[in-house]
């Protein structure tokens, strides 16, 4: 498989519930990043990692607490969720920082 | 701070029209430009990228943009627009600055 895979595609929870979106690339690239996309609303940048190190944090609520344990790998950690939570998260990877990105199909999260 | 301001939400056409979507960015460094696209249902892809060299840059499905360094602008630019070109064009600088994306809906 190629490219960049994000499970679950699909994920409703609760606001008391504890929950894993995973992401994965195949392309060999050194930066990963978390974006939120909620309707009518800019893409919001959440977390950067390069080199499996956060080099970046926009002021996300630690509700909301990322993994990256290989280059490879990205995990975006929920709990204790709120209703304006519900978006469609993206995973997106890149060569380096500021080279073009390539995204996943995302994981469209609902909070009840 | 870094700031992407594409200035059109939604933009209408019909089949066979011009196109320019505008995008203006704030970043006073050196700067990675990006035109992304994102069809009904699909992933965002890449469009067209500029890195460096000649300001006018070429990408995929006949589309372009163009650099101009004293207006902070990459404008996406395509003579001739097909249905198939209905989708959300989002701009971006570096590898962190998106713009709210502009729709675009071609009417066949």
């Amino acid at each position: 498989e190629t490219g960049v895979t994000q499970t679950p595609r699909h994920l409703v929870m609760g606001m008391t519930n504890k929950k894993s979106l995973k992401c994965e690339q195949h392309l060999g690239h050194n930066a990963m990043y978390w974006y939120k996309q909620s309707a009518k609303k800019p893409l919001e940048l959440m977390f950067v990692y390069s080199l499996e190190e956060r080099v970046e944090n926009n002021s996300v609520p630690s509700r909301f607490s990322p993994e990256c344990p290989n280059s490879s790998h990205l995990f975006l950690h929920l709990h204790t969720l709120q209703p304006e939570d519900s978006a469609l998260y993206l995973c997106a990877s890149s060569q380096e920082r500021d080279y073009e990105q390539y995204f996943g199909p995302g994981t469209r999260l609902t909070v009840t | 701070a870094q700031s992407v301001s594409q200035h059109n939400h939604h933009v209408i056409l019909s089949e066979a029209a011009s196109l320019e979507l505008g995008c203006n960015y704030s970043y006073g460094g050196t700067v990675n430009l990006f035109w992304y696209v994102q069809y009904p249902g699909q992933h965002l892809q890449l469009l067209l990228k500029y890195f460096s060299g000649d300001p006018l840059v070429k990408g995929i499905k006949g589309f372009e943009a163009e650099f101009i360094k004293s207006k902070f602008s990459f404008n996406l630019r395509k003579p001739s627009v097909q249905w198939s070109d209905t989708a959300e064009y989002f701009c971006a600088v570096n590898d962190m600055r998106f713009g709210a994306g502009t729709r675009l809906t071609v009417k066949p």
